[in-house]
């Protein structure tokens, strides 16, 4: 099956400064890659995902790469706010499959 | 408003007494799963529902039952709950095919003590 890792496990950054998240998984047949956001006491909420046939994507101040190549794909947020303390998972499926694979997660603590 | 609810939100309990963790949805989703997350091993998922009457196992089934008799609702039971269940949970829905936003619940603190 499809294994996800994650890192960091956690990160802080200066308010202003950016956040990079970075995955890499194993299944060469994943092909959507989503990226949620956890706040304190919250379920997972969906920030950005990527699908296979592009390599970046951007909304506002968060961006996702993708390498297939390499396997891995990567979560940059700039400008960073204190809103942005959170815990971000990636995960990655195949698009015909219902079951998401998770990273373990990286807190991001935004310091002011 | 479209949503995904758990009750209870927090639940104290022993060991071996049965009980019962329930979601439901209002999206209109095919597609429901349970997971739990535990510190270091991000979210692990438990059993998942493609639709009414279809059940699967997921990574971590042992010591969880679910059912599907309705699409709205996909409860998760623990028959004799054990300390090692104690965790955070989530249910989770979204529409037929992995490419499409999953929902998920606000959580249940589960503690078996």
């Amino acid at each position: 099956g499809e294994n996800v890792e994650q890192h960091p496990s956690t990160l802080s950054v200066q308010e202003g400064d950016s956040a990079v998240i970075k995955c890499t998984y194993s299944d060469s047949a994943s092909n959507y890659f989503p990226w949620y956001k956890q706040e304190l006491g919250k379920g997972p909420q969906l920030i950005i995902d990527i699908r296979s046939n592009v390599g970046e994507k951007k909304d506002q101040r968060i961006a996702v790469t993708l390498n297939k190549t390499a396997k891995h794909f990567s979560l940059h947020i700039t400008e960073t706010q204190p809103e942005d303390s959170a815990v971000y998972f990636c995960a990655a499926s195949t698009a015909n499959d219902y079951k998401l694979s998770f990273g373990a997660g990286t807190t991001v603590t935004v310091r002011a | 408003e479209a949503q995904v609810t758990q009750n209870p939100r927090y639940l104290i309990t022993v060991t071996g007494k049965k009980l019962t963790v329930t979601c439901s949805q209002n999206m209109n989703h095919e597609y429901m799963s349970w997971y739990r997350q535990d510190p270091g091993l991000g979210l692990r998922q438990i059993y998942y529902s493609m639709n009414v009457e279809v059940t699967d196992k997921g990574d971590v089934p042992e010591g969880y039952k679910v059912s599907r008799k309705e699409k709205r609702n996909f409860p998760l039971i623990l028959e004799s709950p054990s300390p090692n269940q104690t965790s955070l949970y989530f249910c989770a829905s979204r529409d037929r095919g992995a490419i499409y936003e999953q929902y998920f619940g606000p959580g249940t603190r589960l503690t078996v003590t």
